[in-house]
């Protein structure tokens, strides 16, 4: 049972190059959640999928842009990435924006 | 806008010890209030979820109460455990709004 997967683990990047962060559930969840975590910042929310075909930002959305590829799949995109982005990034499911989020185990990114 | 604080930072106790953990926000119209917790390096696991209808949810040795009037969560851990070590987190809202956690170490 792998719940959400996150691709890559890390991740290098510099200044100015672009990237997609990847996410899958396998639990048929409707909702999906893109977090970035930061020393002294906490957890915060970037954007969100209440169901398949909906995006709405978060708490932090400027920089980056989502995609509900499909029920399963929520990507996260960095066009221009920026050393400000540098943190560790969190995807999170959930069977409805009301329910328990339940999470993958992060990806490291750094920008040099 | 909202603020989520939780309260203290960190906390150390011996085993088998029982423990609140605090957490206000500043805005009383949530939607849910969820507790977490994290290991080093790992995601989040979802511990208790309660809705804004409700009072206190439980599980085994864990009892959350809400009490949105006057903008308070508290996660009640009995009997504390080495392997309850961890960050705990809460958050508010479907938009969710985390507070910086209390980070827990629970001496054998």
């Amino acid at each position: 049972n792998a719940g959400v997967t996150q691709t890559p683990k890390f991740q290098v990047l510099k200044t100015g190059q672009s990237m997609t962060l990847q996410c899958a559930q396998d639990m048929n969840h409707n909702s999906m959640y893109w977090y970035r975590q930061d020393p002294g910042m906490g957890l915060r929310l970037i954007y969100y999928s209440a169901s398949e075909g909906t995006t709405d930002k978060g708490e932090v959305p400027n920089g980056y842009n989502v995609s509900r590829l499909n029920k399963r799949e929520f990507s996260l995109r960095l066009e221009s990435a920026a050393p400000s982005q540098t943190s560790v990034y969190f995807c999170a499911s959930s069977d409805f924006i009301w329910q328990p989020q339940h999470f993958g185990d992060g990806t490291r990114l750094s920008i040099l | 806008k909202q603020e989520v604080t939780q309260i203290p930072a960190a906390l150390s106790v011996p085993e088998g010890e029982n423990l609140v953990l605090n957490c206000s926000f500043t805005d009383s119209a949530i939607y849910n209030l969820q507790w977490f917790r994290q290991d080093p390096g790992k995601g989040l696991t979802s511990l208790l979820l309660i809705q804004s209808s409700q009072r206190e949810q439980t599980s085994g040795r864990l009892n959350a109460s809400l009490d949105k009037s006057s903008g308070r969560s508290t996660l009640y851990i009995a009997a504390s455990q080495p392997g309850d070590s961890a960050t705990y987190l809460c958050a508010v809202g479907f938009k969710t709004i985390f507070g910086a956690g209390t980070r827990l170490f629970v001496k054998a």
